[in-house]
């Protein structure tokens, strides 16, 4: 069963330029994540939103951006790419049962 | 600071055989241990997992085997298959919204 859903797939972008993600979940609970993971497949944590507010916010550049306009989304909007912000960012919801589920991932490539 | 560390990073087992990952924490406030497989193209899923209180595991295949005191803990894939070919991360949480991953195992079963 798919409970998050990240758009979009894949995205190619030059240095400098904008851009967001977008992830929606459909189970309800309260808190989600972004993820970053590289090409070496190593997860680290960006942010943890809990029901449209920021609790863990990992010291990551201040580029990087989390958005929620409700409870079932929570976007990452990254103001100015650089090469080293190429990977694939996932995004996460915890379950009451702390279950992570995860989306499919969306993968930047910075050109 | 890595706070989590898994280890082979690579192991190739053939069909049929046993596969040992290893994993290792630092912070003794963990107190629940998911490990999340991960194929390629998709996000994590959660595999199987283990609280603080208990020392062992077990769900079909999989088992976990605790350490407590040692802060270690490994997971075994009995009877391997190749489609358990994937990246395995063990994790660790605090149930305080912080989920800290290690660098995963890629694991190879050969037919």
């Amino acid at each position: 069963e798919t409970a998050v859903f990240q758009t979009p797939n894949y995205h190619v972008t030059q240095v400098g330029n904008e851009v967001s993600f977008n992830c929606k979940q459909t189970l309800g609970h309260d808190t989600m994540y972004w993820y970053k993971q590289d090409s070496k497949k190593l997860l680290k944590i960006m942010f943890s939103y809990n029901n449209k507010q920021l609790i863990v916010n990992e010291t990551v550049p201040r580029r990087f951006s989390p958005q929620s306009s409700d409870k079932a989304h929570l976007n990452l909007r990254i103001k100015s790419v650089e090469p080293e912000d190429s990977a694939v960012y996932l995004c996460a919801l915890r379950s009451s049962g702390n279950t992570l589920y995860f989306g499919e991932g969306s993968r930047l490539i910075v050109v | 600071q890595q706070q989590v560390r898994q280890s082979p990073q690579s192991l190739t087992v053939w069909e049929g055989e046993t596969a040992i990952l290893n994993c290792s924490y630092e912070d003794s406030t963990f107190n629940y241990f998911p490990w999340y497989q991960q194929f390629p193209g998709e996000g994590p899923a959660l595999l199987i997992s283990i609280s603080s209180v208990s020392d062992k595991k077990e769900d079909g295949r999989f088992t976990i085997f605790f350490n407590k005191r040692e802060k270690k803990l490994s997971l075994h894939i009995t009877d391997s298959q190749p489609g358990d070919s994937a990246t395995y991360f063990c994790a660790a949480d605090t149930n305080a919204y912080k989920v800290i991953f290690g660098k995963g195992t890629h694991l190879h079963v050969l037919p």
